[in-house]
């Protein structure tokens, strides 16, 4: 059964500071994975999908990388900024369905 | 990408009532899905819904107890019954996008609060 954990479960940084979000998950055998940031009460938003047989993806700021033989995947923060605050979960594909970590919920200060 | 709309945004409903969420996107899509996010924890899927085929529900979740329609390939709606206390939670849905690897996009939520 697939298990997908993220560390940390909170963070808090200073405006401007590089940081790194890590997920892990047990079972290598994945179709992607997708990283997403939730505000409070909202929705997901999509930020980042990495197929099985990529290595990284960046979007703006944000660079997420995967290592299926270790089963890791981290999402790099360049130069955050209070609007990055947020809870940021990754989910892996498999089996047709999103099986989601429990999420790390990001505070950056001005 | 896919925009998706849910209906309503939140609610609250007394104990032993049913209340039906409506999700509509802006565009055809075959796979549809419905997750649950109770307080504090991450997301939990509840069933796939497949137009012209009945919903695959997740070990826990029963169709009595989660009724899915899927008419069209725009729509789907979850029925959440006979409600306790226990259902307040936020429920999404989400659809895969074949032009993008079947990366899933999700609708801003239904927060509903029982009684």
């Amino acid at each position: 059964k697939q298990e997908v954990t993220q560390i940390p479960a909170a963070l808090s940084v200073p405006e401007g500071e590089n940081l790194v979000l890590n997920c892990s998950f047990t079972d290598s055998a994945i179709y992607n994975l997708q990283w997403f940031r939730q505000d409070p009460g909202k929705g997901l938003t999509s930020l980042l999908l990495i197929q099985s047989s990529q290595r990284e993806q960046t979007s703006g700021r944000l660079n997420a990388s995967l290592d299926k033989s270790s089963g890791r995947s981290t999402l790099y923060i360049a130069a955050s900024q209070p609007g990055d605050s947020a809870t940021y979960l990754c989910a892996v594909a498999g089996g047709g369905k999103l099986i989601f970590g429990q999420g790390t919920e990001l505070s950056v200060k001005p | 990408s896919a925009v998706i709309s849910q209906k309503p945004s939140r609610d609250i409903c007394q104990r032993g009532t049913s209340l039906t969420i409506q999700c509509q996107v802006d565009s055809q899509v075959t796979m549809m899905f419905w997750y649950r996010q109770q307080p504090g924890q991450s997301l939990t899927l509840i069933a796939t819904a497949n137009q012209g085929s009945e919903a695959t529900y997740e070990s826990g979740f029963v169709i009595d107890k989660f009724p899915i329609s899927r008419p069209n390939l725009t729509f789907s709606t979850l029925t959440v019954s006979n409600m306790s206390p226990e259902d307040s939670s936020i429920y999404l849905c989400s659809v895969e996008w074949r032009g993008g690897f079947n990366e899933q996009f999700f609708g801003p939520g239904t927060r509903l609060t029982v009684l």
